[in-house]
């Protein structure tokens, strides 16, 4: 069964610190993932997706991952963080053609100024 | 502006009462899910639709029920089965025909228990 695991339930970071939302996940074929972020009582934004042959992604609001298929990761990345980036961020997996994204348990970032 | 609207934002459900969310979208889309998320779970998938008239039980759909009579609209009914209903309901759509197409998710809405 296609899955996606989130090892970190909280991740702290200094305000212009590089920050890492670390995501694994486990499916056979092709893996289809995405990154989405949630602020308080909002639903959920899409920030990127990964596209085969791309091992970095880059998405909105300054966000990239990068894509491991020997250490079949596809981590969450950004090169400073801010303050308003503060919020829960989940990664998604696809299991084929058009069915529904499962998604991981999320990670809570706090970016502290 | 195209998108998903969910509501009511909060909802109370009393003992033994159906209720119905309500989802509607103007995104053009074929498919469209409804999530529970519960802190600490993630999000879990209830029912989902990718055509009109049809729809498919996902992991949790004890409890719930859904109709897709019309593209725009996937309203969801927590029955009075749901024995813990008390959670953040997620309404989603996506274009189908394409692996890597995103779900846009609309704004939930709070259930609670009074």
């Amino acid at each position: 069964a296609q899955s996606v695991a989130q090892p970190e339930d909280q991740v702290n970071v200094a305000e212009g610190n590089p920050l890492t939302v670390k995501c694994t996940y486990s499916v056979s074929g092709n893996p289809y993932l995405f990154w989405y972020v949630q602020y308080p009582n909002r639903g959920l934004q899409f920030l990127l997706k990964y596209i085969t042959g791309d091992n970095l992604v880059k998405g909105s609001y300054g966000f990239e991952a990068e894509f491991n298929k020997s250490q079949t990761s596809f981590h969450l990345k950004k090169p400073s963080a801010l303050v308003s980036d503060s919020a829960l961020y989940f990664c998604a997996v696809r299991r084929s053609g058009n069915t529904p994204l499962v998604f991981g348990k999320g990670t809570r970032l706090s970016v502290i100024a | 502006d195209g998108g998903i609207t969910q509501s009511p934002k909060y909802l109370f459900r009393k003992e033994g009462q159906n209720v119905t969310l309500s989802c509607e979208q103007n995104l053009n889309h074929d498919a469209m899910y409804w999530y529970r998320q519960d802190p600490g779970q993630g999000l879990r998938l209830i029912y989902y639709s990718q055509i009109v008239n049809d729809f498919q039980k996902g992991d949790i759909a004890e409890g719930y029920s859904v109709s897709r009579e019309k593209k725009e609209s996937f309203p969801l009914t927590v029955t009075s089965a749901q024995k813990n209903p008390t959670a953040f309901y997620l309404c989603a759509s996506s274009m189908t025909g394409g692996v890597n197409q995103p779900q846009h998710f609309g704004d939930g809405t709070r259930l609670s228990i009074l």
